[in-house]
């Protein structure tokens, strides 16, 4: 049971680019979310999803995309990157109850020169 | 300006102090949860708290959730070396998000 991965672990870009974070889960989890860290901020929810083909906006939604068109898998597109967005990023799943645990990945730590 | 302020941000201690970690917002909450970080992993659920005045115990960890669902503490009795970590409340909020506080970093000396 491999419960959430994520790919890949690290990551350098140059301003401008683009690229997808990739994120799966096995558990058949329906809640799938994506936060970024950063020091001193905790964890601030970037977009979420309850469900194949359903992806609302969490708190800091903008210049980061997402779709859902399987409950399996959850990526996360950055359009063009910019040094702002250099920060780790973290994948969470879990059932749709506001009691479940949420199930984190390792991570991806991303920079951008 | 985050939903849930957290306090202390840091923390540094002997072993055997007790020590109390405070999460607190100025919305109301459906649950609370406490979640534990370790450097280069994801965070890991210790608690959450559902009912207004809830007190739950794991071992040397109390937690608790305010009256009001607006509030919450984590009292850790007799700290010891592997309790360091990055201790994390996190709260959701009526519509499907789980928002997090900016954390406390423990760091417990022997």
């Amino acid at each position: 049971n491999a419960g959430v991965t994520q790919t890949p672990k690290f990551q350098v870009l140059k301003t401008g680019q683009s690229m997808t974070l990739q994120c799966a889960q096995d558990m058949n989890h329906e809640y799938m979310s994506w936060y970024r860290q950063d020091p001193g901020m905790g964890l601030r929810l970037i977009h979420y999803s309850v469900g194949a083909g359903i992806t609302d906006q969490g708190e800091v939604p903008n210049g980061y995309n997402v779709s859902r068109s399987t409950t399996e898998d959850f990526p996360l597109r950055l359009l063009s990157a910019a040094p702002s967005q250099t920060s780790v990023y973290f994948c969470a799943s879990s059932f749709l109850n506001s009691n479940q645990p949420q199930h984190f990945g390792d991570g991806t730590r991303l920079s951008i020169l | 300006t985050q939903l849930l302020e957290q306090s202390p941000q840091f923390l540094s201690i002997q072993e055997g102090e007790n020590l109390t970690v405070y999460c607190n917002s100025s919305s109301v909450f459906s649950s609370l949860q406490w979640y534990r970080q370790e450097p280069g992993e994801g965070p890991v659920l210790l608690v959450t708290v559902v009912t207004g005045g809830e007190v739950k115990k794991l071992k040397r960890l109390t937690f608790q959730f305010g009256d009001a669902r607006k509030d919450s503490s984590l009292h850790i009795t007799a700290a010891q070396p592997g309790d360091t970590g990055l201790y994390l409340c996190a709260g959701w909020q009526y519509g499907n998000k789980l928002v997090f506080g900016a954390g406390t970093i423990l760091r417990v000396k022997s």
